[in-house]
Order: structure tokens, then sequence, then C-alpha cells
């Protein structure tokens, strides 16, 4: 039971390229996030799903594109990589939409040169 | 505005010296307030959930309690390995989380 895994750990990307950071949970949750860290900003939203085939925008959706195939998987793209968008990224899972602990996985820390 | 304020931004304790950490929120229709544990390099772990307030949660040296403006993590006689990040986050009626920056605290033998 590996809970939330997170691929790669590390990136670094030059200014517009690509990629897509891999999420996947075998905890069988509906509700999955993704989330930037900065530092002295906490954790951001940036995109949520409530269930396959169903997403939305969260509080910093502007670079990113998610899709949710299937209940396991939730990948976050970037579109074209900047700068600003060097950080930390975690993916999250709940059992719900409502008040329900988070399951993080283990970041994946991206540089954006 | 949904908001959550964590004090203080840093905290240094020596191994035994009890503390607490604050965190205040405004938020509409408060569903749950979380506390997390953030070691470096690893992502948030859960450490207590409260409702409403007066409401307490024990885990070993970790104590939560919850009013209606604030929360605090009180820690009794910490050790070296509670040093971390500890994050408080809240669900308003939107379901979606609300984190505060955090509390980074050192604890020295």
């Amino acid at each position: 039971n590996a809970g939330v895994t997170q691929t790669p750990k590390f990136q670094v990307l030059k200014t517009g390229q690509s990629m897509t950071l891999q999420c996947a949970q075998d905890m069988n949750h509906e509700y999955m996030s993704w989330y930037r860290q900065d530092p002295g900003m906490g954790l951001r939203l940036i995109h949520y799903s409530v269930g396959a085939g169903i997403t939305d925008q969260g509080e910093v959706p502007n670079g990113y594109n998610v899709s949710r195939s299937t209940t396991e998987d939730f990948p976050l793209r970037l579109l074209s990589a900047a700068p600003s968008q060097t950080s930390v990224y975690f993916c999250a899972t709940r059992r719900g939409q409502g008040d329900t602990e988070a399951f993080f996985g283990q970041g994946t820390r991206l540089t954006v040169v | 505005e949904d908001q959550v304020t964590q004090s203080p931004e840093a905290l240094r304790l020596q191994e035994g010296e009890s503390s607490s950490l604050n965190c205040s929120y405004t938020v509409s229709g408060l569903r749950g307030l979380f506390w997390y544990r953030q070691d470096p390099g690893k992502g948030p772990e859960f450490l207590f959930t409260l409702y409403s307030a007066g409401e307490e949660k024990e885990k070993e040296r970790l104590k939560a309690t919850l009013t209606k403006k604030e929360s605090f993590l009180h820690i009794t006689a910490p050790k070296p390995e509670d040093s971390a990040t500890y994050l408080c986050a809240v669900i308003p009626g939107t379901y979606k989380y609300i984190f505060g920056t955090g509390t980074r605290l050192k604890v020295l033998a």
C-alpha cells in the first residue's frame, strides 16, 4: 500500500518547456488535488478533482492543466514552463470533498531556468 | 475573505521546554481545523482534526485545542525529534483547504 506516489522527485526545466508531473494513489479516494508550496506563501491549491472525469480550478490555476481519467491518477501538466513556476508541488488525496484529512505525496521539486 | 495566520514563524526550544503554537482563522462556515507536521523534503503528515470550539485532541507530547477564533498546538516537554514545520489548515464552506504558512520548530538537545 504505497498511498500517494509522485514522480519525478526533482526536475529542472528550461523556460518554455512542457512537462507532466505524475500523481498516483492506491487508496481509492475520490478527491485529489495539486498544491504548490513556496517560501512564506503556504500551500496553495492549483487544481482539484472530486472524481474521475471531473476537475476544477483552485486558487492559482494559470499555466497548469489537469485531467482525471481514472480514480487512481491525476497528472498535472505545465504547458510552457516559466521561472515563476519554480516551486515544490504536492499531490494530495481525501476520501471525499467534505471535512476529512488529506494524504500527501512526497512532493516534486521543480526548478525552471 | 477566508484566512489562516500562524505564529510564530519560527520557534527554538530547549529539550523539555514546553510551548504553544498559534493558528488564528477567519472563515465562513468552519467545517474543520487540521494540524499537519511537515519534515524537510517530505509531504505534510496529518496530526489532528478539530470540529467545534472547546474540542481537544492529544497525541504523545502534542495537544491541540480549538476556540471560535483560534487553535493552539501545545507541545509538552519536546524532544529533538519533534523538530519540524507545523501547518494549520481549515476547511470552510467551499470544502477547499486553506493553509497557514506554518511554524518552523527546532528543539535543541
